[in-house]
């Protein structure tokens, strides 16, 4: 079954270190997106690559780093600068014209200690 | 950014009851989403709407889009306990295709 796979589920972290979160696809889609979420709040966009080897800044960018090598592809890297890291990070993708929405993944809680 | 401005920002209900949300915005929109978050888990697409006036099912969900392409509703038939988790609508703003903005959420909490 196609799908977007998050690695890993749970993360943490010494504060001062980066960490990266996978998200995989095979869906064949176009665009990826990374999405942070706090406790009860709503999704706020990090960064978004609608096409290999280009991306876009969301907005909360600041202290955070993607790369897009490959289609199925597009991991995120949780830097030092990034002063309040704790959170919930989800991953999404979309067909070209995003009728039909995102699909998105289970997510990566991720804890700074 | 836009935002999608939705109400109520959280509901308390019993078991067996209707439940309505709703989800506005000040710009036109040419597709509305509902989507269902349960708890530590990503958001699930639960109905879309690309027409406005369309009315769309999806079991005991009921969704709208608005006339005025501003609005979307969704109703929820005789809650059971499973309903639970936060509730987004989204959409594509018009003229914008490279992203979708989210709502600010309903949290659903059912009683039983």
């Amino acid at each position: 079954d196609g799908g977007i796979t998050q690695s890993p589920k749970y993360l943490f972290r010494k504060e001062g270190q980066n960490v990266t979160l996978s998200c995989e696809q095979n869906l064949n889609h176009d665009a990826m997106y990374w999405y942070r979420q706090d406790p009860g709040q709503g999704l706020r966009l990090i960064y978004y690559s609608q096409i290999v080897n280009d991306f876009q800044k969301g907005d909360i960018a600041e202290g955070y780093s993607v790369s897009r090598e490959k289609k199925e592809s597009f991991p995120l890297t949780v830097t030092s600068a990034q002063k309040n890291p704790t959170a919930f990070y989800l991953c999404a993708s979309s067909m070209k014209g995003l009728s039909y929405g995102y699909t998105f993944g289970s997510g990566t809680r991720l804890t700074v200690v | 950014g836009q935002q999608l401005n939705q109400s109520p920002q959280s509901m308390f209900i019993q078991e067996g009851e209707d439940v309505s949300m709703n989800c506005t915005s000040s710009s036109i929109f040419n597709t509305w989403l509902w989507y269902k978050q349960e708890p530590g888990e990503g958001p699930v697409l639960l109905i879309a709407l690309y027409k406005a006036g369309e009315l769309t099912s999806n079991g005991r969900l009921t969704a709208q889009f608005g006339i005025t392409r501003k609005d979307s509703f969704l109703n929820i038939s005789a809650s059971i306990p499973s309903d639970v988790g936060i509730y987004f609508c989204a959409g594509p703003p018009s003229g914008g295709y490279q992203k979708v903005t989210f709502g600010t959420g309903t949290k659903l909490q059912v009683i039983p």
